[in-house]
């Protein structure tokens, strides 16, 4: 059980496009989600958290306007890129959470900007 | 900076023998440590975990040590078997309104050969 679905899990586009990472839970309802960002030899560092049906929360640094996330239902939550630049080319891993248990990870997108 | 260190990006040891992976937090307000690994091309997976009320957790072969006073954790795998290579990261979470969001150290590469 605990399964989380990612995907794409790599997209290359072009500098001025905007690009759609979803996240789902396959058998559980995820009250709440996290999308992290990794750089090349860095750890995971969190973005922003979002509850179903309410606006995300954006850690500090991170351009909410740039960084769509929409949080629809329990089973699924979106990242959008918006206006991808190379310097937004990282890996984008979501974690998706029932109350009082540990985060599931989805297996990431690798996002390249051309 | 980094609240979560993971100072050893590497450990390589013989297959049966014991791995033992350490962990340095600076964040006092951190209350829940989780370890967790990684596979290539795959997401983190859940490992195991302590909260700050005890010292230990044992689950089959993996046991976490955490010492507060010192803001250390460590994870024991013993015994060490091949399908254990893999990244392993520590990860730390602050109750209250940062409930779920994790910070992680950067992760070391166990690697455990036959």
């Amino acid at each position: 059980g605990a399964v989380v679905s990612q995907h794409p899990s790599w997209v290359i586009c072009k500098s001025g496009t905007s690009v759609k990472i979803e996240c789902r839970s396959l058998d559980f309802q995820a009250t709440t989600m996290f999308w992290y960002r990794q750089f090349p030899k860095q750890s995971l560092m969190l973005m922003a958290t979002s509850n179903e049906g309410s606006k995300a929360t954006y850690e500090q640094g991170v351009e909410k306007d740039k960084f769509l996330i929409n949080h629809a239902s329990l089973t699924l939550s979106t990242l959008t890129v918006t206006s991808a630049h190379p310097e937004d080319s990282s890996f984008y891993i979501c974690s998706a959470r029932e109350m009082g248990t540990v985060g599931h990870f989805g297996n990431g997108t690798r996002l390249t900007v051309t | 900076d980094q609240q979560v260190k993971q100072n050893s990006p590497s450990l390589s040891v013989q297959e049966g023998r014991i791995s033992i992976l350490n962990c340095d937090y600076t964040n006092s307000m951190f209350d829940y440590f989780l370890w967790y690994k990684k596979y290539p091309a795959e997401g983190p997976t859940f490992l195991i975990s302590i909260s700050s009320i005890k010292d230990k957790n044992e689950d089959g072969r993996f046991t976490v040590f955490l010492n507060k006073s010192a803001k250390h954790l460590s994870l024991h795998i013993v015994p060490s078997q091949p399908g254990d290579s893999a990244v392993y990261f520590c990860a730390a979470e602050a109750g209250g309104t940062s409930y779920g969001k994790l910070t992680f150290g950067q992760g070391t590469i166990l690697t455990v050969h036959p």
